[in-house]
């Protein structure tokens, strides 16, 4: 069965440091959304793209993050600079374009610690 | 923008119990309204969903009803097991700009005791 992939699985990073995550969806899909999940919440929507497009980016921190996803197919997430609040569990999730199904399939995340 | 609300934040039940988990969300226009479960140190997986024109839906032993007039929907599991113990996420899917934007709860932490 495919699945969302993602690297790397785990993060250390100083503070003040770049870090960047990778996820490349499943085949065929065209939404794609990064999130944080802090332990003990939910995930939080960060950047949302259709295809090569951002859809929505209105929770991600833009001073310091950024994302792109050129080709339509991957994507990256990057910070820069990293702070000890950006310490969590960074997802990314895709799915079908919208007239087929809204159900997205997570990957198994980045554990990012700053220290 | 959207805001979900749910409840409770953890809930412990003797195996067999039923639990029942409840969300509110605040924009009429979301019509798209996922559960998802996910075990500790593992990526969320979907287990039902439900949609605006739907006022409920089974599947085995879980069940999603939607109130729309009152903006809430709700999980209900019945014969509740072991292995159903897991952190629980709703959402609520709105459109925006041509697209459809999800807003998560913050979670329920179910503990079945055995």
């Amino acid at each position: 069965e495919a699945e969302v992939a993602q690297s790397p699985r785990y993060k250390i990073t100083e503070k003040s440091q770049a870090v960047a995550f990778w996820c490349d969806p499943i085949s065929g899909h065209a939404t794609l959304y990064w999130y944080r999940q802090i332990l003990g919440q939910g995930p939080e929507l960060l950047v949302q793209f259709q295809d090569e497009s951002v859809v929505d980016d209105s929770q991600l921190p833009k001073d310091r993050f950024s994302a792109e996803r050129l080709k339509g197919v991957d994507s990256t997430l990057k910070i820069q600079p990293a702070e000890l609040g950006d310490s969590a569990m960074y997802l990314c999730a895709s799915s079908l374009p919208r007239e087929a199904s809204y159900e997205q399939y997570f990957g198994p995340g980045t554990r990012l610690t700053v220290t | 923008g959207e805001n979900v609300e749910q409840h409770p934040s953890t809930l412990s039940v003797q195996e067999g119990d039923s639990a029942v988990i409840k969300c509110t969300y605040s924009d009429s226009a979301s019509n798209y309204f996922p559960w998802y479960k996910q075990e500790l140190g593992k990526r969320p997986q979907l287990i039902i969903d439900i949609r605006s024109n739907v006022g409920e839906k089974k599947d085995q032993r879980i069940a999603v009803t939607l109130n729309k007039t009152a903006k809430h929907f709700s999980l209900h599991i019945t014969e509740t097991q072991p292995e159903d113990s897991a952190v629980y996420f709703c959402a609520a899917t709105s459109p925006s700009g041509g697209s459809y934007i999800p807003t998560f709860g913050r979670g329920t932490s179910l503990i079945v005791h055995p």
